[in-house]
């Protein structure tokens, strides 16, 4: 069973402050994909990295795959309330049945005091 | 209007009660999942089907069941709902191997 964990499980930061989100593994994935979910609705996709190394921008978020594809870091600078929510990092590859599966870590989730 | 809904969006229901939820989609996508979300254990996989005659099993099927009635339809039954069934479930879509999901916004269920 592949595992993803994700740190800090909570973070409480004002607006403006810089932070970083972590995605762990012991696996490999082909992919990762980060998603925001906000209070009373499903998650919505953000970014999906597929090569080791790889950098993504998001106006002022940043994502990176690690080298060896078992690792992602999100990056938000200058925090805004809009930026509240619950962060799920999710590693894509293939299960034992040989079918494309998605692994979710259990998310960050983040709070932007004004 | 959301291009996957899910109905009923909050269900109060007891012990032993069968309940169903159900999905639509809009956006057209063959494959189709059932996600249960519980605070500090993240998103867990019941059921997937990658087309209308697909039906496979994810990490947590026990006490569930689905039926996949159409390529835009999947719905998940609960034959005897019982309390650790309390949990907030989305249905999701994808269009591709590479997985990416769209969710809808989540059917809250409370199994007293």
């Amino acid at each position: 069973t592949q595992l993803l964990e994700q740190s800090p499980q909570f973070l409480s930061i004002q607006e403006g402050e810089n932070l970083t989100v972590y995605c762990n593994s012991s696996s490999v994935f082909s992919s990762l994909q980060w998603y925001r979910q906000e209070p009373g609705e499903g998650p919505v996709l953000l970014v999906t990295v597929v090569t080791g190394g790889e950098v993504k921008k998001l106006k002022r978020l940043t994502f990176q795959f690690g080298d060896a594809r078992k690792d992602s870091s999100l990056h938000i600078t200058a925090a805004q309330p809009g930026d509240t929510g619950l962060y799920l990092c999710a590693g894509g590859g293939n299960s034992g049945a040989g079918s494309y599966q998605l692994t979710f870590g259990k998310g960050t989730k983040l709070s932007v005091i004004p | 209007d959301a291009d996957v809904t899910q109905t009923p969006r909050n269900r109060i229901t007891k012990t032993g009660k069968r309940i169903m939820l159900e999905c639509s989609q809009t956006k057209g996508h063959d494959r189709m999942y059932w996600y249960r979300q519980d605070p500090g254990l993240g998103l867990r996989l019941i059921y997937y089907s990658f087309d209308v005659k697909d039906i496979n099993k994810g990490e947590i099927s026990d006490g569930y069941s689905v039926s996949r009635q159409a390529q835009a339809k999947f719905s998940l039954s609960l034959e005897s709902a019982i309390p650790n069934q309390t949990a907030l479930y989305f249905c999701a879509t994808s269009e591709s191997r590479t997985g990416e999901l769209f969710f809808g916004e989540g059917s809250r269920l409370t199994v007293l």
